[in-house]
C-alpha cells in the first residue's frame, strides 16, 4: 500500500493550492478517503473525507467553505483544492484511507501559507 | 484545544509497561468504540496502532493493546522499548456534527 501527496508550498494569504494523493496497492476504489494536518510542532487534525463513490464529502468547520475534497477513481488519486488559504492553514497535510480507522498514511505534503 | 484529553508526556525506563488515557465524553468514546490509537515518530507520517477500541492490526507487536470504559480509552505499551519513543495520539468518531476528535499526543520518553 502506498500513498503518496504532493502539490504543497508557499503561497501567500489568500492564495489557493491544489494536493494530490496517488494511491496504489489497495481498491482505492471500496475506500473512504481522508485529508488530516499537522502544524508545526501540533497534533493531528481532520480536515475533510470523501466517500469511495465520492457522493459524501465532510469538512471540518475550519476548512467548510474554503476548501473542496474530491476523487478520481480511475486514476487512484484523491485531491484536495484549498482556496482562501490562511496563515493558519500552514501544515504538513496527510491523505489516509478508511472509514473511522485510517489504515495507511501517505509522508504528507507541506503547505506553507506567508507573506 | 483538543476534544480529547491526553497526558503530555510519559516516562519510563525500558523494559517498563505505561498507560496513556485518553478522555472524551459521552458524545464521543463513550457512545461507541470507533477509537484508534496512532505512532508517530519525528518527522514520519502516523502509523495505526489500535482500532475500534480495543483491536490490533495484524502488523503490530502485542506489547501493544487498548481498552475502554466509559468515556475514557487507554494505550497500554508493555516491555517499553527504545523503538517506542514517539508521539502518540487518540481519535474517536465525535458524531454526525464533529465527525472526528484527535487527543492532542502524548510525548512517551524511553529513559
Amino acid at each position: 500500500v502506498q500513498l503518496v501527496e504532493s502539490g504543497g508550498g508557499l503561497v501567500q494569504p489568500g492564495g489557493s493550492l491544489r494536493l494530490s494523493c496517488a494511491a496504489s496497492g489497495f481498491a482505492f476504489s471500496d475506500y473512504w478517503m481522508h485529508w488530516v494536518r499537522q502544524a508545526p510542532g501540533k497534533g493531528l487534525v481532520w480536515v475533510s473525507r470523501i466517500k469511495s463513490d465520492g457522493t459524501t464529502t465532510n469538512y471540518a468547520d475550519s476548512v467548510k467553505g474554503r476548501f473542496t475534497i474530491s476523487r478520481d477513481n480511475a486514476k487512484n488519486t484523491v485531491y484536495l483544492q484549498m482556496n482562501s488559504l490562511r496563515t493558519e492553514d500552514t501544515a504538513v497535510y496527510f491523505c489516509t484511507n478508511g472509514d473511522s480507522t485510517w489504515w495507511n498514511w501517505g509522508q504528507g505534503t507541506l503547505v506553507t501559507v506567508s507573506s | 484545544q483538543s476534544a480529547l484529553t491526553q497526558p503530555a508526556s510519559v516516562s519510563a525506563s525500558p523494559g517498563q509497561s505505561i498507560t496513556i488515557s485518553c478522555t472524551g465524553t459521552s458524545s464521543d468514546i463513550g457512545s461507541h468504540n470507533l477509537v484508534s490509537w496512532y505512532q508517530q515518530h519525528p518527522g514520519k507520517a502516523p502509523k495505526l496502532l489500535i482500532y475500534e477500541a480495543i483491536k490490533r492490526p495484524s502488523a503490530i507487536s502485542s506489547r501493544f493493546s487498548a481498552s475502554k470504559s466509559g468515556n475514557t480509552a487507554s494505550l497500554t505499551i508493555s516491555g517499553l522499548q527504545a523503538e517506542d519513543e514517539a508521539d502518540y495520539y487518540c481519535c474517536s468518531y465525535g458524531g454526525v456534527n464533529t465527525l472526528y476528535v484527535f487527543g492532542a499526543g502524548t510525548r512517551v520518553t524511553v529513559l
